[in-house]
C-alpha cells in the first residue's frame, strides 16, 4: 500500500522565482491538504483540495495556489518567492467520508536565497 | 482563536525511562492525532484518538475530550524515540484541517 509521496525532496530557489511542489495521496484517499512548517514550529494549514476544488484556505496570501488532478494528486505553486517562504512543505491525504485521520508525506524542503 | 498547547517543550530522558507528554486544546475536538516527526521531517502517525485510550506497543495515548486534554505515554524509552512529538486537533467545519501544537522535543540518551 503506497503511502503519500512528494517531490522533489529538496529545492533551492532565488527570491522572486516561482516553484511547484507535487504530491500523490495514499491509495484510496481523495482529499489532499498542504501544510507549511517553518523551522522550530508546528505545521500550518495552507489549503485543502477535494474533487479538484479548493475547499478551505488558511492564512496564506494569494501567491500560494494549488491544483488537484482527476487522479487526486495535487500541486502547490508559490509565486514571487520570499525569503520567509523557506520551510518544509508537507502534503497530507485523507478520506474524510469515513475517517478524519490524515497521513503525511515526507515533505519538500524549500530554501529561498 | 483555537489553540493547541503542548508540554513540556523539551524533555531529556535516559534510555529505559518513562515519560508523559501533554496536549491541551481550547475547544471541543472532532479529532485528535499524535505524530512523531523524525529527523528527516517525516510525520509518522502514532494515534488517531478523539476520545478514550489506545495502546500500541510501548506507546499509549488517552484523550479526555470533556476536559480538553490528551496524554501520550512512552514507556521504556529507546534512542529511536528521539524527535519531536506533535499533537494536532480538528475542530470541525468544511474540512478536516489540523491545528498543530508547538511540539515536544524529546531526546533519549543511551
Amino acid at each position: 500500500d503506497a503511502g503519500v509521496t512528494q517531490s522533489p525532496t529538496h529545492l533551492i530557489k532565488t527570491r522572486g522565482q516561482q516553484v511547484t511542489l507535487r504530491c500523490s495521496p495514499k491509495s484510496g484517499h481523495d482529499t489532499v491538504s498542504w501544510y507549511q512548517q517553518a523551522l522550530g514550529q508546528g505545521p500550518q494549514f495552507i489549503f485543502q483540495y477535494y474533487e479538484e476544488e479548493e475547499r478551505q484556505r488558511g492564512n496564506f496570501p494569494d501567491r500560494f495556489s494549488g491544483h488537484q488532478f482527476p487522479n487526486y494528486s495535487s500541486e502547490l505553486n508559490v509565486n514571487a518567492l520570499l525569503l520567509g517562504d523557506s520551510a518544509l512543505y508537507l502534503c497530507a491525504s485523507s478520506f474524510p467520508e469515513t475517517t478524519y485521520e490524515q497521513y503525511f508525506g515526507p515533505g519538500t524542503r524549500l530554501t529561498v536565497t | 482563536g483555537i489553540q493547541v498547547e503542548q508540554s513540556p517543550p523539551d524533555l531529556i530522558l535516559q534510555e529505559g525511562a518513562n515519560s508523559t507528554l501533554r496536549c491541551n486544546f481550547s475547544d471541543s475536538v472532532n479529532n485528535l492525532q499524535w505524530f512523531h516527526q523524525n529527523p528527516w521531517g517525516q510525520l509518522i502517525n502514532l494515534f488517531y484518538i478523539p476520545s478514550g485510550t489506545k495502546q500500541n506497543g510501548r506507546l499509549s495515548a488517552t484523550t479526555v475530550a470533556t476536559e480538553r486534554y490528551s496524554l501520550l505515554y512512552i514507556s521504556s524509552s529507546q534512542t529511536t524515540d528521539s524527535g519531536v512529538y506533535f499533537c494536532a486537533a480538528y475542530y470541525g467545519g468544511a474540512t478536516n484541517k489540523l491545528i498543530f501544537g508547538t511540539g515536544t522535543l524529546l531526546a533519549v540518551q543511551p
